[in-house]
């Protein structure tokens, strides 16, 4: 069973900051939290991921709460082409990746 | 390109029809994964190989079900006897072997089963 709730679904308006919450509030010291996204008819491609600091690369910033049960994903500028579902995943050592349903972000012109 | 693929794209079968779904992953990967989604759902684990070695098996994987990793290279998952509730998008990824790894996923084949 996945370790994280999203949202259903959000809307973000094209141009502003995409901000998407993620509860992983029984998470392990251990564990990270990666982040991906699936565009329609497409396979899942790999965000950001992070243990318990911060972190930034080309496509978005994660940000991890001190205590670790929940983060946010944000996406600066989103664009149309930004549309898709965002999974938020915990993975233990060595295990498997086990996605959720997801959060539909919907950006809109 | 050098991403993963995956053959066909779509695939259309009869129900009791074996089918067969081919991953390319890519090339310096030394893990395969296989998944399946079904529509509104994220995609659920099946089974991984590391380099010829199949790993670890879903339940979800009925004896239907086999995926093959000859030489470590090239993946095949076959459906025998297909049902319509094997109808679903099939999934393909591929990673480094280092236990934080990173997934990167083919395009898919989705399957179709009347």
């Amino acid at each position: 069973d996945a370790k994280t709730t999203q949202p259903p679904s959000m809307d973000c308006a094209e141009g502003r900051a995409a901000n998407l919450p993620c509860n992983h509030s029984t998470i392990s010291g251990n564990e990270y939290v990666y982040w991906y996204r699936q565009i329609h008819s497409q396979g899942p491609q790999y965000i950001i991921h992070g243990l318990k600091n911060n972190e930034t690369n080309e496509m978005a910033s994660l940000i991890i709460t001190e205590d670790r049960k929940s983060s946010t994903l944000i996406l600066p500028h989103a664009t149309l082409r930004d549309t898709a579902v965002y999974y938020c995943i915990v993975l233990s050592y060595g295990q498997n990746f086990v996605f959720g349903p997801g959060t539909r972000l919907s950006v809109l012109p | 390109d050098t991403g993963v693929s995956q053959n066909p794209r779509h695939k259309i079968t009869k129900r009791g029809q074996n089918v067969t779904f081919r991953c390319d992953p890519i090339s310096e990967h030394n893990r395969l994964y296989w998944y399946r989604q079904t529509l509104g759902q994220g995609p659920e684990f099946l089974t991984y190989f590391q380099n010829e070695a199949q790993l670890e098996k879903s339940r979800l994987l009925s004896d239907r079900f086999s995926a093959e990793r000859p030489k470590g290279s090239f993946s095949t998952l076959e459906i025998q006897r297909t049902e319509q509730g094997d109808s679903a998008m099939y999934l393909c990824a591929s990673s480094l072997a280092s236990g934080r790894e990173k997934l990167f996923f083919g395009s898919g084949t989705q399957l179709s089963v009347l």
